[in-house]
């Protein structure tokens, strides 16, 4: 079907260790981006992505690594996870460049660092 | 400091009642949207507002974008238990190269009871 899923959908890891979320859209659309979502602070832009190979920091990237080597595929890695990084990860994918351009988020990924 | 403040946080209410949620900031955005996210999914857009002033209707949701573009309504007329869900709105500020990142206010959590 096409549209953008996320895996894994609930992941529980510990300190230290290494995750990976995987983002995956089918529309070919060049702009992606990663968020998380936190009780009190709302949705905050991880990294950012115009097209394979080409990335950007956003408001809080800091622990978090991203990597596009495929148009469709958004992973991203946190090396060395913390308990601060318990979240809601959302991937989204967007049909152009421009804030007005339609924006379709997956439908999450809750993560638990124990 | 939250960019976009949203107000109410919380809001319950009957069916049949009519609500209006806002969306208020000191800075001047270029544009607007407003998403509605659901339990366990990702936030899916309803709206975009460019023109200062302009209003938008969505069957029984009205949006507003304020004539100074630096806040921005939702009117819903006659609730339905089918518009449970975190309302969010996101903004885009300035022009150009920074007009790709969106900024989300924390959202109105909204309830409406049968």
């Amino acid at each position: 079907d096409a549209g953008i899923t996320q895996s894994p959908r609930y992941k529980i890891t510990e300190t230290g260790r290494q995750v990976t979320l995987m983002c995956h859209q089918t529309w070919s659309h060049s702009y992606m981006f990663w968020y998380r979502q936190d009780l009190g602070h709302g949705l905050r832009l991880i990294y950012y992505s115009a097209a394979a190979d080409i990335t950007d920091k956003g408001e809080v990237p800091d622990g978090y690594v991203v990597s596009r080597s495929k148009t469709e595929n958004f992973p991203l890695t946190l090396e060395s996870a913390t308990r601060s990084q318990t979240s809601v990860y959302f991937c989204a994918s967007r049909t152009g460049y421009y804030s007005t351009d339609t924006q379709y988020f997956g439908p999450g990924t809750r993560l638990t660092v124990l | 400091t939250q960019l976009l403040e949203q107000s109410p946080q919380f809001l319950s209410i009957q069916e049949g009642e009519n609500l209006t949620v806002y969306c208020n900031s000191s800075s001047v955005f270029s544009s607007l949207q407003w998403y509605r996210q659901e339990p366990g999914e990702g936030p899916v857009l309803l709206v975009t507002v460019v023109t200062g002033g302009e209003v938008k209707k969505l069957k029984r949701l009205t949006f507003q974008f304020g004539d100074a573009r630096k806040d921005s309504s939702l009117h819903i007329t006659a609730a339905q238990t089918g518009d449970t869900g975190l309302y969010l709105c996101a903004g885009a500020l300035g022009r150009g190269g920074s007009n790709y990142k969106l900024t989300f206010g924390k959202g109105t959590l909204l309830t409406v009871n049968p």
